[in-house]
């Protein structure tokens, strides 16, 4: 079946440092892709997305481009801040259904 | 702001109690989701619901039941509350597939099964 895969954590970074988490799916066809960050405490919010291949998401300086030839949805940022350590979630959606497929997740840890 | 709210934020149950997680989503959304969350098993959907009194079976509904009478409002059941039910409940809603919509998550509620 369907299926997202996410490298395992702790990433541990310093602050300004480049941050990559790898992720890739296994699917019949080309999903939408997500990527949901957890801050402490909190539920799931949406990071950024992308629908077809080749499409790259960004927000708040995060950005993952939707690669069909590797099946993956890394996502960067080029200098992290404390703020940003958290939980990342990979998923993946067919279109005509909001049903979310997840990976297990990855934890940022950022120290100053 | 889309706000879904989870009733309770921490509960401690007994083996073999009946057990009701309420959510409530206040956006007007026709689809609405229960997930766990597990460390090292990331998010797996229990059960969702696509309209009010319509709910299907996610990946591991086993052991709950869910209940959707109005739209706003999506219920999980544990009939029998046992020790490997102990998890993160997370509740989500999104406007309707059709839409391309993304999920908004509740806080969650973190049960404790004893």
């Amino acid at each position: 079946g369907d299926s997202v895969t996410q490298m395992e954590g702790p990433v541990t970074l310093s602050e300004e440092a480049f941050l990559t988490i790898n992720c890739t799916y296994t699917a019949t066809g080309y999903p939408s892709l997500f990527w949901y960050v957890q801050y402490p405490g909190e539920g799931l919010q949406l990071l950024l997305k992308a629908t077809k291949a080749d499409d790259k998401g960004s927000n708040k300086g995060f950005e993952a481009t939707y690669r069909k030839e590797t099946t993956s949805f890394h996502l960067e940022k080029g200098s992290v801040q404390v703020s940003d350590s958290a939980v990342y979630f990979c998923a993946l959606k067919w279109h005509g259904t909001d049903k979310l497929i997840f990976g297990t997740g990855t934890r940022l840890q950022v120290f100053p | 702001d889309v706000k879904v709210t989870q009733s309770s934020r921490y509960l401690v149950k007994r083996t073999g109690e009946k057990v009701f997680l309420e959510c409530v989503q206040d956006m007007d959304h026709e689809n609405m989701f229960w997930y766990r969350q597990d460390p090292g098993l990331g998010l797996r959907l229990i059960y969702f619901s696509y309209d009010v009194k319509m709910k299907e079976k996610g990946d591991i509904p086993e052991g709950y039941s869910v209940s959707r009478e109005k739209k706003e409002r999506f219920s999980l059941i544990l009939e029998s509350a046992s020790t490997n039910q102990t998890s993160m409940y997370l509740c989500a809603s999104s406007y309707g597939a059709g839409y391309n919509s993304p999920l908004h998550f509740g806080n969650g509620t973190r049960l404790t099964v004893t």
